[in-house]
């Protein structure tokens, strides 16, 4: 069965604090997303990864980095994390190929709140 | 740049009444539509996917959805809602070669 592991579920951090998001994938994927979720405004996609070492960013990468030293790990890092990215955080993989209709697969989250 | 619209933020309906969620999008080429649903405190999972061919997909629990080309439209359906139903939907499109953009969501309320 397909899976997708988000290491933490419930975080809270301080203001300031480097924080780091971990993801495991165990179906040999090449693509691999981090996508925030917010009330009212979806999912919005923060950076993504097609390959080991390779990242492209998303459309709100600002305050976020992204590592992918394997290919089933990928890894979100808040450098300085403050109270704004205090959000529920998705992992995803899929395939190559999505735009050939191959599912994206996620997993169940990580809520991360800033204090 | 490809993108969806979902009429309705929140919907309530009865239990066994028919379930109605709207998506619109917009794309320049033959666009990839997707329906995820998040159950609370849960990520998501795909519901279906229209990629090509018949217009009419099945997905799963029930629910289908049909791509309108001449509307731009891809309304998930449901013939009757159950508890169960509860949860929130999101409609999403391909963007580029691996990215989905995804509307903003709708939770589904369903009365006894």
């Amino acid at each position: 069965d397909v899976k997708v592991t988000q290491s933490s579920r419930y975080l809270v951090k301080r203001t300031g604090e480097k924080v780091f998001l971990e993801c495991v994938q165990d179906m040999d994927h090449e693509n691999m997303f981090w996508y925030r979720q917010d009330p009212g405004l979806g999912l919005r996609l923060i950076y993504f990864s097609y390959d080991v070492k390779m990242k492209e960013k998303g459309d709100i990468p600002e305050g976020y980095s992204v590592s992918r030293e394997k290919k089933e790990r990928f890894s979100l890092i808040l450098e300085s994390a403050s109270t704004n990215q205090t959000s529920m955080y998705l992992c995803a993989s899929s395939d190559w190929g999505v735009s050939a209709g191959n599912t994206i697969y996620f997993g169940e989250g990580s809520w991360l709140t800033v204090v | 740049a490809q993108s969806v619209t979902q009429l309705g933020s929140h919907v309530s309906v009865s239990e066994g009444a028919l379930v109605l969620l709207r998506c619109n999008y917009s794309s320049s080429v033959p666009p990839y539509l997707f329906w995820y649903v998040q159950y609370p405190n849960q990520g998501l999972q795909l519901l279906l996917k229209y990629t090509t061919g018949a217009t009419l997909v099945k997905g799963i629990n029930g629910f289908e959805a049909e791509f309108k080309k001449s509307e731009t439209s891809f309304h998930l359906t449901k013939p009757s809602a159950h508890m169960s139903d509860a949860a929130e939907y999101f409609c999403a499109v391909i963007q580029g070669a691996q990215k989905l953009v995804f509307g903003q969501g709708t939770r589904l309320t369903i009365n006894p």
